[in-house]
Formats: structure tokens, C-alpha cells, sequence
């Protein structure tokens, strides 16, 4: 199957920092999300990007398909935004999830 | 629009004992799928069902594990004779219909998750 990484593993952030998550994948892929699954183990859909820039408030996404990465850019960061986020790759019958970056935002 | 629904939030079962884990996919999709989290990992993909139909079971566990998807009702995940390895979350996603012959272009939707404990 195909691989997808992220990076960093971990990040700390003191709130209003910017910060930068990577994803990449090992292949071709139809479409890609970006999800994040706050402390409570919810999982909320970020951005469907599987090409392009997209922007919804203080968050951005880039993907690169030719290039088989996509990035995730969160500004001025707040205590909120803690939790982890996940890059999902459509590739084949199935979406296939990075191992996530684990943000904490400390006030 | 409600949202993914899957229910229960927490189940908890004594080894040897069954767990029955039900998702209900938005109105209007008509694919689900199964995953899997364990504590401080990515979600790996379990299988994809359409109505009446298992499309893909290649994450399932070849024993213990099924999953059924019927015509009217929500898809089930079913696992017999639970051991402790089984505690994890199951999540449930779905997506609207997919253009013919293609998979792209789908969106993913997630439930709230159920919570597996198995003392």
C-alpha cells in the first residue's frame, strides 16, 4: 500500500506562534484531507485538497500532487488548535492515514 | 443534516463476550467505512461497505471481525469473542456515492467514535 508520513511527530507552540505540518505520500493519489482529532478523539474535517491552496481563517492547506506532499499552516495559534492532525490519502478502494502530528498549544 | 452517528460512545466487555458497534451514515451517502485507532496511532482502515455489499474487507482481522451494511439500517461492526488486543476506538465514515468506475472526488465524514474497552 502506499505510505504516508507527517512531520513533525510533536510540536509545542506558545499560543500565537505560527506553525508549518507536512504530509507525504509515496504515490498517486485521488484526493487528500487534512482531519483534526481534538482531546475529546473527535475527528473534524479540515480541508479536501487534492491539488491547490485552500484557506479557512487562520488555517491553510497546500498539496503538490506532482510533487506527492501537502502542507498544513496554522497562524497565530491558539490553545484550541491543540490535539492532532491527520493527513488521509485516497489511494485506491481506501483512504490511507499518515501517524499524525501532535500539537500542543501552551497560553 | 445529522452528522455521522455512531453509538455506542463507550462499550464496555468482558473477554469472550461480543461487541456490536452501529453507524449510521449521513443522509445521503451511501459508503461506510471502518477504522480503527489504537491509543497514540494513525486510524488503520478496517473495510468499506455499500449497501448490501462488502467492497473492500483487506483491514479486516480474518477471524472474530465482520461487518454488514444492510438495506435499511445502519452498518454494523461485529466482533465475537473479544479480547483485550480489541480495545481501541471504531470509528465510523461515510461518503456520498462515487462516480462510476472511479473512487476519487469523495469526501470523508466521521462519527464521534466508540470507545472499546475489554476488561
Amino acid at each position: 500500500g502506499i505510505q504516508v508520513e507527517q512531520s513533525p511527530p510533536d510540536l509545542i507552540l506558545q499560543e500565537g506562534a505560527n506553525s508549518t505540518l507536512r504530509c507525504n505520500f509515496s504515490d498517486s493519489v485521488n484526493n487528500l484531507q487534512w482531519f483534526h482529532q481534538n482531546p475529546w478523539g473527535q475527528l473534524i474535517n479540515l480541508f479536501y485538497i487534492p491539488s491547490g491552496t485552500k484557506q479557512n481563517g487562520r488555517l491553510s492547506a497546500t498539496t503538490v500532487a506532482t510533487e506527492r506532499y501537502s502542507l498544513l499552516y496554522i497562524s497565530s495559534s491558539q490553545t484550541t488548535d491543540s490535539g492532532v492532525y491527520f493527513c488521509a490519502v485516497d489511494h485506491g478502494n481506501q483512504f490511507y492515514f499518515g501517524t499524525g502530528t501532535s500539537l500542543t498549544v501552551i497560553p | 443534516n445529522a452528522g455521522v452517528m455512531q453509538n455506542p460512545r463507550h462499550l464496555v466487555r468482558r473477554r469472550g463476550q461480543e461487541a456490536r458497534l452501529r453507524c449510521s451514515p449521513m443522509k445521503g451517502h451511501s459508503h461506510v467505512y471502518w477504522y480503527r485507532q489504537l491509543p497514540e496511532e494513525g486510524l488503520k482502515f478496517m473495510v468499506y461497505l455499500q449497501k448490501e455489499n462488502i467492497i473492500d474487507e483487506s483491514g479486516m482481522p480474518k477471524e472474530r471481525f465482520s461487518a454488514e451494511f444492510p438495506k435499511e439500517g445502519p452498518s454494523i461492526l461485529r466482533i465475537q469473542q473479544v479480547v483485550r488486543g480489541d480495545s481501541a476506538a471504531y470509528f465510523c465514515a461515510s461518503s456520498p456515492t462515487a462516480q462510476a468506475g472511479t473512487f476519487g472526488n469523495e469526501k470523508l465524514f466521521f462519527g464521534s467514535g466508540t470507545q472499546l474497552s475489554v476488561l
